[in-house]
């Protein structure tokens, strides 16, 4: 079975410039997620898609931070512009569904592994 | 709001030793519980995970761990580690529809 694909592995940019990871979860997999791993944390919750819809994103810096899923398949997130905070892995995960009893794993990509300048 | 609180953010062990990290949370409500580990070089990956029952579950590798609901804890423990147990572990807490991590442990086995 494929696992979660993610790309780029590694990004490098300059402040205020725009980024954009991709992510290509499990066949059949209806729940995505992206989460932010900044060095010597835990990952946090970015933002949750259940199919093409959002489920949470109560911790997306909206004014910067923007993702999609277009077709209930693939996302993207993308930031613009980028602050030095921003650096950190980007890590995708994907579940098969998603419900308030769900006690399913998640199954997660390698990461983009994003520096800011 | 969930929060998870691990206490240990690095440990040294020898090989052969026992290892128990600590992992407590807070909720109010139902929780399913998990440890994440993640190898050097290697994407997380799900090493137990409790959601109800027997509150002792036991994971891959030879982990287990102990959902004591009047702490709030789910350590994870193993009676004897292997250098091949060098990684990160993170304990996380699933509330309503939420999924949060705890900021890891780095365990260092030593031969």
């Amino acid at each position: 079975e494929a696992g979660v694909a993610q790309s780029p592995r590694y990004k490098i940019i300059e402040k205020r410039q725009s980024v954009a990871f991709w992510c290509n979860p499990i066949s059949g997999h209806a729940t995505l997620y992206w989460y932010q791993q900044i060095l010597g944390q835990g990952p946090k919750l970015l933002i949750q898609f259940q199919n093409n819809g959002v489920v949470d994103d109560s911790q997306l810096p909206k004014d910067r931070f923007s993702a999609e899923r277009l077709k209930g398949v693939d996302s993207t997130l993308k930031i613009q512009p980028a602050k030095l905070e921003d650096s950190a892995v980007y890590l995708c995960a994907s579940s098969p569904r998603q419900g308030r009893d769900s006690n399913e794993k998640l199954f997660f990509g390698s990461g983009t592994q994003l520096s800011v300048l | 709001a969930q929060s998870v609180s691990q206490h240990n953010h690095h440990v040294i062990l020898s090989e052969a030793a026992s290892l128990e990290l600590g992992c407590n949370y807070s909720y109010g409500g139902t929780v399913n519980l998990f440890w994440y580990v993640q190898y050097p070089g290697q994407h997380l990956q799900l090493l137990l995970k409790y959601f109800s029952g027997d509150p002792l579950v036991k994971g891959i590798k030879g982990f287990e761990a102990e959902f004591i609901k009047s702490k709030f804890s789910f350590n994870l423990r193993k009676p004897s580690v292997q250098w091949s147990d060098t990684a990160e572990y993170f304990c996380a807490v699933k509330g309503y529809n939420k999924l949060i991590f705890g900021a890891g442990t780095r365990l260092a086995v030593h031969p």
